[in-house]
């Protein structure tokens, strides 16, 4: 098994520009979430969703979008980016909810000029 | 709402010391408790969670919903122990994990 793999590892968008950032797990698992790791900030939330075609927000949601078509794939897209949103993002999925051990993917550099 | 808070961004011991990581959270009801760890150049995984009761490499955490903490110990740190150590909180009835700001650990030789 891959495990949780996110795509790409490193990006730099200028302010402005969209890309999406993938993830996907092949666990099977029922949940994924998306966060972003800020020194001094631990991790924040962004999205998640519980199983395909069901996604909530988290505690930092503007300016992302997530979609969950199939149980594997956890996309985020960033709709005009940001230097606020320079940071690293991680995705990662549990068996029902994040209550049940979390796995994380080796997290994307994102650098907004 | 949920807060978890480490106080200490940054903590150095020497190799054979005894090292707690403190985490407080504010919650009025039941939570579940986890310590998650980042070692360098390592995924962010699961160390303990305070249902399991158990120790995992030596490191052992007890819930204390009187003084609402839920610290990190361990009795004789070694260098392989250095790492960014998370605490995280989720409430009964959510989804959600709330993560504290992360004590980076360092263990000196």
């Amino acid at each position: 098994n891959a495990g949780v793999t996110q795509t790409p590892k490193f990006q730099v968008l200028k302010t402005g520009q969209s890309m999406t950032l993938q993830c996907a797990q092949d666990m099977n698992h029922e949940y994924m979430s998306w966060y972003r790791q800020d020194p001094g900030m631990g991790l924040r939330l962004i999205h998640y969703s519980v199983g395909a075609g069901i996604t909530d927000q988290g505690e930092v949601p503007n300016g992302y979008n997530v979609s969950r078509s199939t149980t594997e794939d956890f996309p985020l897209r960033l709709l005009s980016a940001a230097p606020s949103q320079t940071s690293v993002y991680f995705c990662a999925s549990s068996l029902y909810n994040s209550g049940n051990e979390q796995f994380f993917g080796p997290g994307t550099r994102l650098t907004v000029l | 709402a949920q807060r978890v808070t480490q106080p200490e961004k940054l903590l150095s011991v020497f190799k054979g010391a005894p090292v707690e990581l403190k985490c407080n959270y504010s919650y009025s009801g039941s939570p579940e408790l986890f310590w998650y760890v980042q070692y360098s150049r390592q995924r962010l995984q699961l160390l303990l969670r305070h249902i399991s009761r158990e120790s995992i490499k030596g490191f052992t955490a007890d819930l204390n919903k009187g003084e609402t903490s839920f610290h990190l110990k361990k009795p004789f740190a070694q260098e392989e122990d250095s790492a960014m150590y998370y605490c995280a909180l989720i409430r009964s009835s959510a989804r959600q994990l709330t993560f504290g700001s992360g004590t980076q650990l360092t263990v000196l030789p």
